[in-house]
């Protein structure tokens, strides 16, 4: 079946340092991609998406490109900031999976400091 | 604006009780869910909902139960024999359509005292 796999956290990291977060999956033909950010206490917020295969999905400085030669959508931001600081999950859409569900990854805290 | 709430934001449960937790949408949304979510953990899908009046389990949809009588509305229910519950809960909505991904609600966080 369909599945994503994150890298595990804790993640923590010093203000302005490069972040990568993997993400790679296992589907059946072309879902959609997508990454959430849950800051603490709060529901997750769309971060940002990429629908087909070489597509860059872009938002608040944040980067993801759609992979399908490595089934990939990792993360990338060029300099962090301690508001970033929140859970990060990456999640498949596919009109294969049961009901619509999205399919998550376990989510990978960032701790960013000053 | 539209958008999906939750209410309360805090639930307190004394052993023994049911509970409900309630989710509103204005998304003109057609598929609902209800997720738990454990300190540290991913998300887990309790139950869901494509259209109105039908609905179907998740992955760990026992000691919980919904309904679905409105398109706007699927609220949920965590009974006495949910020996667990403490947990935060999200709901979510998404529109017909593997491109469009979900929209959450700001969750609910319930605390058997």
């Amino acid at each position: 079946g369909n599945s994503v796999t994150q890298m595990e956290g804790p993640v923590t990291l010093s203000e302005e340092a490069f972040l990568t977060i993997n993400c790679t999956y296992t589907a059946t033909g072309y879902p959609s991609l997508f990454w959430y950010v849950q800051y603490p206490g709060e529901g997750l917020q769309l971060l940002l998406k990429a629908t087909k295969a070489d597509d860059k999905g872009s938002n608040k400085g944040f980067e993801a490109t759609y992979r399908k030669e490595t089934t990939s959508f990792h993360l990338e931001k060029g300099s962090v900031q301690v508001s970033d600081s929140a859970v990060y999950f990456c999640a498949l859409s596919s009109p294969y999976n049961q009901g619509g569900k999205l399919i998550f990854g376990q989510g990978t805290e960032l701790s960013v400091k000053p | 604006d539209g958008g999906i709430t939750q209410s309360p934001k805090y639930l307190f449960r004394k052993e023994g009780q049911n509970v409900t937790l309630s989710c509103e949408q204005n998304l003109n949304h057609d598929a609902m869910y209800w997720y738990r979510q454990d300190p540290g953990q991913g998300l887990r899908l309790i139950y869901y909902s494509q259209i109105v009046n039908d609905f179907q389990k998740g992955d760990i949809a026992e000691g919980y139960s919904v309904s679905r009588e409105k398109k706007e509305s699927f609220p949920l229910t965590v009974t006495s024999a949910q020996k667990n519950p403490t947990a935060f809960y999200l709901c979510a909505s998404s529109a017909r359509g593997h491109d469009y991904g979900y929209t959450f609600g700001s969750g609910t966080r319930l605390t058997v005292v």
